[in-house]
């Protein structure tokens, strides 16, 4: 079975300093993982995506994310928040060698900016 | 191209009614999960669903929920005899046939049950 932890369940930061969103994950297998971004009452939209090509992934909004295996870790970042970037986000797993593609999410961050 | 569609928005109901939720999927794409979200908590599978299949509905509780996804028209979920555990917002996904593509959200159902 698959599952995503992450760490902090609110986090607050300043405008134009890092964003760092931790997840971890458990997979008995290579796993595929994905972080998504939520604005009040909206649905999910990808940030970014890692499918076991390049370990750093660069996403849309100025956001990336770095695999590393043996840590199990799959950290969302950002060098400089931007008030707009005040949002729930989750990380989720798939499991590459099911042909479902399900996902499981973690319970996920929300992330303040302080002006 | 329109994205992931779902209606209605927010839905309300009395406890005992049924409560259907539809999605419409990008175009193009046949392959459609469902997902529930439940207040302070991540998205939990429900059921995922091709045209006319139910490929997998391991997430789906055993009594009182239902899906179906037929060759036209949009795919439904259904729940009857709805208790105010059922509340939560019920997210539609969908994605295109290609192996590992993304799956888009639709901006969910907000179902409250009074």
């Amino acid at each position: 079975a698959q599952s995503v932890t992450q760490l902090g369940s609110h986090v607050s930061v300043s405008e134009g300093a890092l964003v760092l969103l931790r997840c971890n994950y458990s997979s008995s297998v290579p796993p595929y993982l994905f972080w998504y971004v939520q604005y009040p009452n909206q649905g999910l939209q990808l940030l970014l995506k890692y499918t076991s090509a390049a370990t750093l992934v660069k996403g849309i909004n100025g956001f990336e994310a770095e695999f590393k295996k043996s840590e199990t870790s799959f950290h969302l970042t950002k060098p400089s928040a931007h008030m707009s970037d005040a949002a729930e986000y989750f990380c989720a797993v798939s499991d590459q060698n099911r042909r479902n593609e399900k996902l499981t999410f973690g319970t996920g961050t929300r992330l303040t900016i302080i002006p | 191209n329109a994205g992931v569609m779902q209606n209605p928005r927010h839905l309300v109901r009395r406890r005992g009614q049924e409560a259907r939720l539809r999605c419409s999927p990008m175009k193009g794409h046949s392959h459609v999960y469902w997902y529930r979200q439940l207040p302070e908590e991540g998205l939990k599978f429900m059921v995922y669903l091709q045209k006319e299949n139910i490929i997998d509905e391991s997430g789906m509780p055993k009594e009182r929920f239902s899906a179906e996804f037929p060759k036209e028209g949009p795919s439904i979920l259904r729940i009857q005899q709805v208790v105010r555990g059922d509340s939560a917002a019920y997210f539609c996904a969908s994605r295109s046939g290609t192996v590992n593509n993304e799956q888009f959200f639709g901006p969910g159902t907000r179902l409250t049950v009074l």
